[in-house]
């Protein structure tokens, strides 16, 4: 079974704080992607990733950067947390070229204070 | 870029009763994808249909696609209280990326 896991289910930060927030996929897939999650606004993707050292934007990159130095870890980082960024995240992975289904993480709930 | 959009946005039944869902999307696809989530928790693959495909089925869930129309619908026959989550239909229009609807509460009352 696909397994994505992410760093932390909760965390609380202050605002102005750097915050990194960690996916691990253990099943070789090329892409990754990072989601945020919004009542009302569904999922929203922030940024992707189609192989290592490799990252496109997606719909919502202000106030987020990734890194993505070993195939299996792609990171998000926030690089001055603040209250708008309190969310719901979701890392996700899938292989390359079709049907594309992606594999998710369980999510990580970050409080921006 | 919302290309989804699933209605209603809520649906509340009784056990046994089947549930639909639908999707409306924007542009051609190759293929559309339903996915369920559990409260506070990721979001799992449940079908997917592909764009020359009219009707899928897999236990108790059927779903169809109207290209003509640009919508599908998830049917969730004889329904558990189990079932209650959120659903969200997405999108393959052959990047490697999705787009997801805004998703349809179902809330299943024993």
């Amino acid at each position: 079974d696909v397994k994505v896991t992410q760093s932390s289910r909760y965390l609380v930060k202050r605002t102005g704080e750097k915050v990194f927030l960690e996916c691990v996929q253990d099943m070789d897939h090329e892409n990754m992607f990072w989601y945020r999650q919004d009542p009302g606004l569904g999922l929203r993707l922030i940024y992707f990733s189609y192989d290592v050292k490799m990252k496109e934007k997606g719909d919502i990159p202000e106030g987020y950067s990734v890194s993505r130095e070993k195939k299996e870890r792609f990171s998000l980082i926030l690089e001055s947390a603040s209250t708008n960024q309190t969310s719901m995240y979701l890392c996700a992975s899938s292989p390359t070229g079709v049907p594309r289904e992606q594999y998710f993480g369980p999510g990580t709930r970050l409080t921006v204070t | 870029s919302q290309q989804g959009e699933e209605d209603p946005q809520a649906l509340s039944i009784q056990e046994g009763e089947n549930a639909t869902m639908n999707c409306s999307y924007k542009t051609s696809i190759n293929n559309l994808q339903w996915y369920r989530q559990n409260s506070g928790r990721g979001l799992v693959h449940l079908i997917l249909i592909r764009s020359n495909e009219r009707e899928k089925h897999s236990g108790r869930l059927r779903v169809t696609l109207d290209t003509s129309k640009k919508s599908s619908s998830l049917l969730i026959t004889a329904s558990r209280a189990a079932d209650t989550a959120s659903y969200f239909c997405a999108t393959d229009i052959n990047t490697d990326k999705l787009i997801f609807g805004t998703g349809t509460r179902l809330q299943v009352f024993p």
